[in-house]
């Protein structure tokens, strides 16, 4: 297993176009993570995925967004109609279960560059 | 909610100086880890702080937990330019989502 993988790294996009970026897990994780990182700030908690369903969402996440995680392996965020602001770092981390005394820290992904230009 | 605060936001130091960044949150949790990250990079781990007193150290770096006063800190000894980055202290919630819940992060930058 390679870790956890993003596509695209990167990714320019006119203001209202929609996007979307992809994330492959460690295949034996079941948790899958989003974060949203703008620039000068830490990594704040988009949305979080249990195998194939969806158990929390930020109000960061407006109605533009939009998150899948199909037969709980890979999981794709897609962004309509694009604004500037949405601009930033896009994280993904996958972890194991939690268990007793067992580290279920994440692991994170490279990261999708997102610019809205 | 679950609140984490670095400080100080801005670190500026000699190289060979020492310095700790604090890492405060605002409930019970004895799940911490902190971070790195170069500029335009993603996160790089690390320590893995998992109970109360823990103590890890990895060359100039040295972090400890202190769950009772939910305080982390994040010590350099004798700093060199390389360690300039960002640092990021992230509090894991011990129930549901298990979600990290990121600090401020610090910036240093060491001098030469």
């Amino acid at each position: 297993d390679t870790g956890v993988s993003q596509d695209p790294r990167h990714k320019i996009t006119k203001r209202g176009q929609n996007v979307t970026f992809r994330c492959d897990p460690i295949s034996e994780h079941n948790r899958l993570y989003w974060y949203r990182q703008t620039l000068g700030q830490g990594p704040e908690f988009l949305t979080y995925f249990q195998n194939e369903a969806q158990l929390e969402k930020s109000r960061l996440l407006s109605d533009r967004f939009s998150a899948e995680r199909p037969k709980g392996s890979f999981s794709t965020l897609e962004i309509q109609r694009t604004e500037q602001g949405d601009s930033a770092m896009y994280l993904c981390a996958s972890s194991a279960a939690p268990g007793r005394g067992e580290d279920y820290g994440y692991t994170f992904g490279s990261g999708t560059r997102l610019t809205v230009v | 909610e679950l609140k984490v605060e670095q400080n100080p936001l801005f670190l500026s130091m000699q190289e060979g100086k020492n310095y700790t960044i604090y890492c405060n949150y605002s409930t019970t949790s004895d799940r911490l880890y902190w971070y790195r990250q170069d500029p335009g990079k993603s996160l790089e781990s690390l320590f893995v702080l998992l109970s109360n007193g823990a103590v890890k150290q990895e060359g100039r770096l040295m972090a400890s937990l202190d769950t009772k006063a939910r305080l982390s800190t994040l010590h350099i000894t004798a700093a060199v330019h390389d360690l300039s980055a960002t640092y990021f202290c992230a509090v894991q919630t011990t129930s549901g989502t298990y979600k990290y819940i990121f600090g401020t992060g610090t910036r240093l930058k060491v001098l030469a």
